[in-house]
């Protein structure tokens, strides 16, 4: 399966606390995109990052790419209640030109 | 920015009714869109690619005579779920693209919930 990974599956933090989810695929890519979801919503894009590139930032997010490890992160600081929702990550590569998603990580964000 | 306008949010039909679901992109014309499903705690799963004008493209193990998939225009495609079943109740999310994704990446729409009776 070229269906990535994200760890962990679920996260619970405090807010103001940083949250960080990691990806791992195992095919290369041309770029690798973020995504996050409301529980039964659409998705809402977050970051593209290029295979190269190193590191990307928007907002209080950062994303992070090594593709010699085939991973990525994504790190939201200073978290906030309105942050929960799941992570998802997701490569290019489909054979319809489509994106492939791993599981996602549901993040919980207490107040 | 490009949006993708997806109804109906939610829908409860019968089984062995029909269901149409319809994504329109609003501000962009979409030659192809995906169309996904995704079920309880789970990722997106590629169900068809559509292309305007064309016939759609069905991932393996996704009965076409089943989903059928419309793309009659560059800002119109829809997903008719035909005699449902209640294991067809899932989440279907569609996502329209010009070929490649810009720093934007892809536009999804907003879901629609389906959940046969």
């Amino acid at each position: 399966s070229q269906q990535g990974e994200e760890d962990p599956q679920a996260l619970s933090i405090q807010e103001g606390e940083n949250a960080t989810m990691n990806c791992s695929y195992k095919t290369s890519i041309n770029n690798l995109q973020w995504y996050r979801q409301n529980s039964g919503r659409g998705l809402v894009h977050l970051i593209l990052i290029r295979s190269n590139e190193r590191e990307k930032h928007s907002g209080r997010l950062r994303v992070t790419l090594d593709t010699s490890k085939k991973s990525s992160s994504l790190l939201i600081t200073a978290s906030r209640a309105a942050d929960t929702a799941s992570y998802f990550c997701s490569k290019d590569g489909g054979s319809q030109g489509n994106l492939i998603f791993g599981k996602g990580t549901k993040l919980s964000v207490k107040p | 920015g490009a949006v993708v306008s997806q109804h109906p949010s939610r829908v409860i039909c019968k089984s062995g009714t029909s269901v149409k679901i319809e994504c329109r992109s609003l501000d962009f014309q979409a030659t192809t869109m995906f169309w996904y499903r995704q079920f309880p705690k789970k990722s997106l799963m590629l169900m068809a690619t559509s292309n305007e004008g064309s016939k759609a493209t069905y991932e393996q193990g996704v009965e076409k005579d089943k989903f059928l998939i419309n793309h009659a225009s560059l800002t119109l495609s829809t997903l008719t779920v035909t005699s449902a079943h209640p294991e067809d109740s899932s989440f279907y999310i569609c996502s329209g693209g010009t070929g490649a994704p810009s720093n934007y990446g892809y536009t999804f729409g907003s879901g629609t919930r389906l959940t046969v009776v």
